[in-house]
């Protein structure tokens, strides 16, 4: 019931394209969902979150869609670039710390 | 700028060789995490501090280790080094309650020969 399942496991885009990568949990107690975008010999960083109250939430070409019935959140980079190429985690916390989904590792090409 | 420094970035060390990573953070965090990622893995939390109070992981093995002396540091030993714990420590840090955002260190990728 802690998993987070996390998919595609990779993805190719086309550049000016829209990635798309999902995630569904389990634990109705979550209440916090963010991605982490994470380079190559980095560590992760926050690249958007949002909590179930609402639906959607835009920053720049980055948008979260929140299914609460579905338990259900995906991620959609609009306009990808090749510099969008990285591994993506969902993750999801509900008073415990982050659990993680497995990641999705995309290329963007030009 | 404030931020979540680990070192050293890159650790060598030898088959049963006790070795010691380190994190400090000028967030003044009262969160802190360890985390290992190996390749193409998700991080996999060790253990985190809610301030002085310790929590470990039911699947940590024992021979990994924490500190935390104060607030800005804390360190991670791993007591005999095995080569299947060969990868990236990552260290993160988190206002307060354990879901806010995390920020994550750059990591020390630990090679064991």
């Amino acid at each position: 019931q802690q998993q987070v399942k996390q998919s595609p496991q990779s993805l190719i885009v086309q550049k000016g394209g829209i990635s798309i990568i999902n995630c569904a949990y389990e634990n109705t107690a979550f209440d916090y969902f963010p991605w982490y975008q994470q380079f190559p010999g980095k560590g992760p960083a926050l690249l958007i979150a949002i909590r179930p109250d609402v639906s959607e939430k835009k920053e720049g070409r980055f948008t979260i869609s929140f299914n609460k019935s579905a338990k259900q959140f995906s991620l959609h980079i609009m306009d990808s670039q090749p510099g969008d190429s990285a591994t993506y985690f969902c993750a999801a916390s509900g008073n415990t710390p982050l659990v993680f989904g497995k990641g999705t590792r995309l290329s963007v090409i030009a | 700028d404030a931020m979540v420094i680990q070192n050293p970035r890159y650790q060598v060390t030898q088959f049963g060789k006790p070795v010691t990573l380190s994190c400090s953070q000028t967030l003044n965090h009262n969160v802190m995490y360890w985390y290992q990622q190996k390749s193409s893995q998700a991080p996999k939390l060790l253990f985190h501090y809610y301030d002085k109070d310790f929590n470990n992981e039911a699947d940590t093995p024992d021979n990994f280790q924490s500190r935390r002396p104060n607030t800005s540091f804390c360190f991670l030993d791993i007591r005999s080094p095995g080569l299947g714990d060969a990868a990236m420590y990552l260290c993160a840090t988190s206002r307060d309650r354990a879901e806010d955002t995390q920020y994550f260190g750059p990591g020390t990728r630990l090679t064991v020969l």
